[in-house]
C-alpha cells in the first residue's frame, strides 16, 4: 500500500521563480510530517518537521504548509535558485515506529 | 565526527561476493537507521537500532542481509552473496534518542556507499 503520493513526479523551472511541490498521505495514526531535500549523491536533509496542530512551517525561502484533516502537504519555495535542483521528497510519520517510509519525491531542476 | 560518515562510498564487487558496509553515526546519537535506495526509488528501511534494544529487522528482504551495532557506535551492514539486484546506494541515518514520533528529533543522512555488483 502506497502510503504518500507526490505530484509532479518532476518539475523544471527558471531560476528566479517560485514553485510548490504536492504531498497526499495516508498514514494513521499520524504525528509529524517532515520534507526532505535531497542532493543528487548525497543523503536527504530535514527541510521541515511539523506535527499534526501545524500549519505552517518555514525554513528560509522553503515554506512548508499542512492539512493534517485532508492528510495533505505542500512545500513552497520561493525565489528559487540553481542550489534548489534536488529531489524533495515528503515523510509522513505515525504510530509507535521509529521506522520513517520515504516516497520518490518530486524531483526538481531550476534553470538559468 | 561532524556527520555521519560512510565507507567505502564506491564499492564494485562480483556477483556471489559477500560485502560489509560501514556507518559511524554522529557521536552521542543512539539510534541508527539502513535504508537502500535502488536508482529512481525512494529510500527503503532496512534494520534500526536503539540503544540496547532489539534492533527493528523487518526491512532486511532476505537472510543474506544482516546488520551488527557495537553499542551506540560504529554499525556494519553485510549482505552475503550479493546479486545483481542488491546493486544500490546504501544510506546509513542517526538520530538522538527521543525518536521520530517527536518534532525535537531529526535524522541525519551519511552520503552513502554506492554499491555495484556485476
Amino acid at each position: 500500500k502506497n502510503q504518500v503520493e507526490q505530484s509532479p513526479q518532476s518539475l523544471i523551472i527558471l531560476e528566479g521563480k517560485n514553485c510548490t511541490l504536492q504531498c497526499n498521505y495516508t498514514v494513521s495514526p499520524f504525528s509529524n510530517l517532515r520534507w526532505y531535500k535531497q542532493d543528487t549523491g548525497r543523503g536527504p536533509v530535514s527541510l521541515t518537521i511539523m506535527t499534526f496542530s501545524e500549519n505552517t512551517k518555514s525554513n528560509g525561502r522553503y515554506t512548508a504548509t499542512l492539512d493534517a484533516d485532508t492528510k495533505q502537504s505542500s512545500l513552497h519555495i520561493t525565489a528559487s535558485q540553481l542550489s534548489d535542483s534536488a529531489s524533495y521528497i515528503c515523510v509522513p510519520h505515525g504510530g509507535a515506529t521509529n521506522k520513517l517510509i520515504f516516497g520518490t519525491g518530486t524531483l526538481l531542476a531550476v534553470q538559468p | 565526527g561532524a556527520g555521519v560518515s560512510q565507507s567505502p562510498s564506491n564499492k564494485v564487487t562480483e556477483k556471489g561476493k559477500d560485502v560489509e558496509l560501514r556507518c559511524d553515526p554522529i557521536s552521542g546519537h543512539t539510534a541508527l537507521y539502513w535504508y537502500r535506495q535502488r536508482l529512481g526509488q525512494g529510500l527503503e528501511f532496512l534494520i534500526y537500532f536503539q540503544g540496547n534494544s532489539a534492533p527493528d529487522k523487518s526491512g532486511l528482504p532476505s537472510d543474506r542481509f544482516s546488520a551488527e551495532r557495537t553499542g551506540e557506535s560504529v554499525s556494519t551492514l553485510t549482505i552475503q552473496r550479493t546479486q545483481q539486484e542488491d546493486s544500490a546506494v546504501y544510506l546509513c541515518a542517526s538520530s538522538g534518542r527521543a525518536g521520530m514520533g517527536t518534532t525535537n528529533e531529526k535524522l541525519f543522512f551519511g552520503s552513502g556507499t554506492q554499491l555495484s555488483v556485476l
